[in-house]
């Protein structure tokens, strides 16, 4: 079966300090997948996808994640983390005809 | 340009009645879904719809039925609340255009408490 897996559910950092939220994925075949943010009482909002070509994407907000296909992961990473990036962050993967399968989710807290 | 819109925001119910969540894009999106959100669980499909006329079932749709008549609408009925659809629900669209393809438009949720 096809899922992706988040393995913290919570990432503390400190304003300023990079920050990686883990993901990690099983499929058969190619992967398509995605990071998405939900800020509080807010619904998903989409932040980077790789379908294909270079592993490493860039997306909104300064985000980026790296594709690694030998590990099966694609975490997502900035360089340098604001308070305002306190949200909870989702990955997913296509999973059949325009379905996504969500990950359950990590919360990022950032520090001031 | 509204995107996704869902009605209402906020509902209690009692155990046993029944209700209808509303969500309408204006993207003309062919595809539109329903989630529900729980907390450690993710976001988990309920039903989605391939285009105007079609549903389709997702992974949680026991005790929900859905119609999509008009492209633009897919609306999420519950015909006998249980305790156990205490949730918060999102809809979804995306496209069928190959620059969108997989990426999906949210609403802002729906909070529903059955008592």
């Amino acid at each position: 079966a096809q899922s992706v897996a988040q393995p913290e559910d919570q990432v503390n950092v400190a304003e300023g300090n990079p920050l990686t939220v883990k993901c990690t994925y099983s499929v058969s075949g190619n992967p398509y997948l995605f990071w998405y943010v939900q800020y509080p009482n807010r619904g998903l909002q989409f932040l980077l996808k790789y379908i294909t070509g270079d592993n490493l994407v860039k997306g909104s907000y300064g985000f980026e994640a790296e594709f690694n296909k030998s590990q099966t992961s694609f975490h997502l990473k900035k360089p340098s983390a604001l308070v305002s990036d306190s949200a909870l962050y989702f990955c997913a993967l296509v999973a059949g005809f325009q379905k996504l399968v969500f990950g359950t989710g990590t919360r990022l807290l950032v520090s001031p | 340009n509204a995107g996704v819109t869902q009605t209402p925001k906020f509902r209690v119910l009692k155990t046993g009645q029944s209700m209808t969540l509303l969500c309408a894009q204006d993207m003309n999106h062919e595809y539109m879904y329903w989630y529900r959100q729980d907390p450690g669980m993710g976001l988990r499909l309920i039903h989605y719809s391939v285009g105007e006329g079609t549903t389709a079932k997702g992974e949680v749709p026991d005790g929900y039925n859905v119609s999509r008549l008009k492209k633009q609408n897919f609306l999420l009925g519950l015909e006998s609340a249980a305790p156990s659809q205490t949730s918060v629900y999102f809809c979804a669209s995306s496209s069928s255009t190959s620059g969108d393809l997989y990426e999906q438009y949210f609403g802002p949720g729906t909070r529903l408490t059955v008592t």
